[in-house]
């Protein structure tokens, strides 16, 4: 069964402090990944979309890995800033041919001055 | 920039009662979606349509759902008696080169 997991399910950092989001998959055949950026209320937002053959992209501190062999992805934040309390939702989609797409639990972030 | 638009943002309405939430997507694009997310909870896949027809559905949407795109803008989710348990929010969003664009929502409540 095609399934996306996240951990962790929330996560409370100091602002200007690093962290990293972790996203597993199961979805075959794989075609991308993408992550999204939800704030309360408002519809997600696309943060990065990682390939195949991607294993490292970068969106300002936004930075996400694939490790396609694994099945895992992360995305790091750097620098964390207030606006970066969200959720962060993992977004995997498969090659079928339907153009569906696999959505995440997704991580609750929240930064505190 | 182009951006999928929902309306209403949010409504109240009865057990029962039919709800119309309405999406005019990106104008270019030709896939449409209808996501829910009930509060608190992950995002879940309702519908998608292609050409005019729906080209793929979840088990939620069953019999008292139905999707309409009746001219060339407006992309139309219909929930025909509504329950308690469709209180959540409603995404459209429109998908080109494989990029998936979401609308603000519009936030359902069933009383």
């Amino acid at each position: 069964k095609n399934q996306v997991e996240q951990s962790p399910q929330s996560l409370i950092i100091l602002e200007g402090k690093n962290c990293t989001l972790q996203c597993n998959y199961t979805v075959s055949p794989f075609s991308n990944l993408r992550w999204y950026k939800q704030d309360t209320g408002r519809g997600p937002v696309s943060l990065t979309i990682m390939t195949f053959s991607e294993n490292t992209k970068s969106n300002g501190r936004y930075t996400a890995t694939l490790d396609a062999d694994t099945k895992q992805s992360s995305l790091h934040i750097t620098a964390s800033q207030l606006s970066d309390s969200a959720s962060y939702i993992c977004v995997v989609s498969d090659t079928s041919g339907t153009y569906k797409y696999i959505f995440g639990t997704g991580t609750r972030l929240k930064v505190l001055a | 920039e182009p951006e999928v638009t929902q309306t209403p943002s949010h409504q109240v309405t009865q057990m029962g009662q039919e709800v119309i939430l309405r999406c005019v997507p990106i104008s270019n694009h030709l896939y449409f979606y209808w996501y829910r997310q009930i509060l608190g909870q992950k995002v879940e896949f309702l519908v998608s349509f292609y050409n005019n027809e729906i080209s793929e559905k979840s088990e939620i949407f069953d019999d008292q759902f139905s999707v309409e795109r009746p001219d060339g803008s407006n992309f139309t989710l219909k929930i025909r008696s509504t329950k308690l348990e469709d209180s959540a929010m409603y995404f459209c969003a429109s998908m080109s080169g494989g990029e998936l664009f979401f609308g603000e929502g519009s936030r359902l409540t069933v009383l």
